[in-house]
């Protein structure tokens, strides 16, 4: 079946601007989570969903990043005002339960964000 | 501090020479440990999920040992296909229930 999907792939704006990204989770999963990866660390986290409900935001970096998921599917990670260290790749994962096991997330290709 | 610490950074390989990649962890009580597989320009792909010290999986040349400090992944025979960055993360008891911790990965190449 179809993965997670992320939209776009690349991204580059002007120091300043507003940018949305896109992710489509698998079909029917649960959770949903946004994460941030530098070159060469792992994923930090940013903030997750269960369906349409943001549980937890304690790893947005400030008040410019903002997450949504209104119909509990599709979710749109913002970023207001981008500055230099908003570059990153962001990725989205999905997960078919809630908080219970099995607790395998399914990764989406990222979103290579570059602010210029 | 929750922490987890993979090593080595790099590990090159001659194809066919096994090794072991090393995932050291240090959590408030250990729900579960994951390893994952990330190609360059791709999100992470999931491999296993370990619960218990003693646990052992499998999948083609990639088998993952638990203990209740580290864990390993090792690689029999690797093949370049087998080329990749391997990430470990641990979901702690104490934390949130959905958090997970990251190490920063091992880059794996297989020269043929």
């Amino acid at each position: 079946g179809a993965g997670v999907s992320q939209s776009p792939r690349y991204k580059v704006a002007k120091r300043g601007q507003d940018v949305a990204l896109r992710c489509d989770p698998i079909s029917g999963h649960v959770s949903l989570f946004w994460y941030q990866q530098a070159l060469g660390q792992g994923p930090e986290f940013l903030t997750y969903f269960q369906n349409e409900a943001q549980l937890d935001k304690s790893g947005l970096p400030s008040d410019r990043f903002f997450a949504e998921r209104p119909e509990g599917s599709v979710s749109t990670l913002k970023i207001q005002r981008t500055q230099q260290e908003d570059s990153a790749v962001y990725l989205c994962a999905s997960s078919p339960t809630g908080t219970g096991s099995p607790y395998e997330q399914y990764f989406g290709p990222g979103t290579r964000l570059t602010v210029t | 501090e929750d922490q987890v610490t993979q090593s080595p950074e790099a590990l090159r390989l001659q194809e066919g020479e096994s090794s072991s990649l090393n995932c050291s962890y240090t959590v408030s009580g250990l729900r579960g440990l994951f390893w994952y597989r990330q190609d360059p320009g791709k999100g992470p792909e999931f491999l296993f999920t370990l619960y218990s010290a003693g646990e052992e999986k499998e999948k083609e040349r990639l088998k993952a040992t638990l203990t209740k400090k580290e864990s390993f992944l090792h690689i029999t025979a690797p093949k370049p296909e087998d080329s990749a960055t391997y990430l470990c993360a641990v979901r702690s008891l104490m934390d949130s229930n959905y958090q997970l911790i990251w190490g920063a990965g091992t880059k794996l190449i297989i020269k043929p």
